[in-house]
């Protein structure tokens, strides 16, 4: 079983919020962890979105829209990256990644698609 | 800013070798770490191992350990990803990031990328 999993896709209206997970592999607690966030739009390098592990540990990266945040939801063991007001920009490829057994750990990719 | 500039795209033949760079624009480039993430065609990224050019100190994934070499030359800000005898599964997108330590960080800079080809 992969350490994180995400959808493979996920569709959203302009306008709309999406909310896209990271599920931590059962034994891994979602608790202990900072989940980062990437989006990666074809042809270019992967961008450095935001972590989050609790509202008092949590970074937004440089430019990155506040309408771009973090969170966990304990009961499923996932992370959670909330984006409000989708725009037609946004649409990319979300990877979350974690710092596990002293190894950079990323989850498979969610090509997150508006329209 | 930041910047990672990575050298440009690579076709190979299976064996043969291969060093690609990744030269950083600040002067603070020795104090950062370097991380190196491979994306295969139409995958998702992969952490493969990361160097600290002020000392040399250098990590591998598992997954990596002994299939490439990381060095750094912090004299000019520059570090390394290469192989000794290339396979066709090495056909990928290289990409060099910036972090700033080996532990629960982010890699917030990244280069624009090294495609490398490997066939026959």
């Amino acid at each position: 079983q992969a350490v994180l999993t995400q959808p493979s896709s996920l569709s959203a209206s302009p306008g709309a919020s999406a909310s896209l997970t990271c599920t931590l592999r059962s034994g891994i607690s979602v608790a202990s962890y900072r989940i980062y966030w990437y989006h990666q739009k074809p042809g270019s390098p992967p961008q450095y979105l935001l972590r989050y592990r609790s509202d008092s540990d949590k970074q937004q990266g440089s430019g990155v829209p506040s309408r771009f945040s973090g969170s966990k939801d304990a009961s499923a063991n996932a992370g959670i990256l909330l984006i409000s007001g989708l725009q037609s920009e946004d649409e990319a490829d979300y990877y979350c990644m974690i710092w596990h057994s002293s190894a950079w750990v990323f989850g498979g990719g969610t090509k997150l698609t508006v329209l | 800013e930041v910047q990672l500039v990575q050298s440009g795209a690579e076709v190979k033949k299976p064996g043969e070798s291969l060093k690609i760079s990744c030269k950083g624009s600040e002067k603070s480039f020795a104090n950062n770490w370097i991380g190196w993430v491979r994306q295969m065609p139409g995958k998702g990224l992969e952490w493969m191992g990361i160097i600290y050019p002020g000392d040399s100190d250098t990590r591998y994934s598992p997954s990596f350990q002994g299939q490439v070499t990381i060095s750094a030359d912090k004299s000019i800000s520059t570090a390394y990803l290469q192989w000794s005898s290339l396979k066709a599964s090495d056909t990928a997108m290289y990409y060099c990031a910036r972090n700033l330590g080996y532990g629960d960080y982010q890699f917030d800079y990244w280069g624009q990328g090294t495609l490398v080809t490997v066939s026959s």
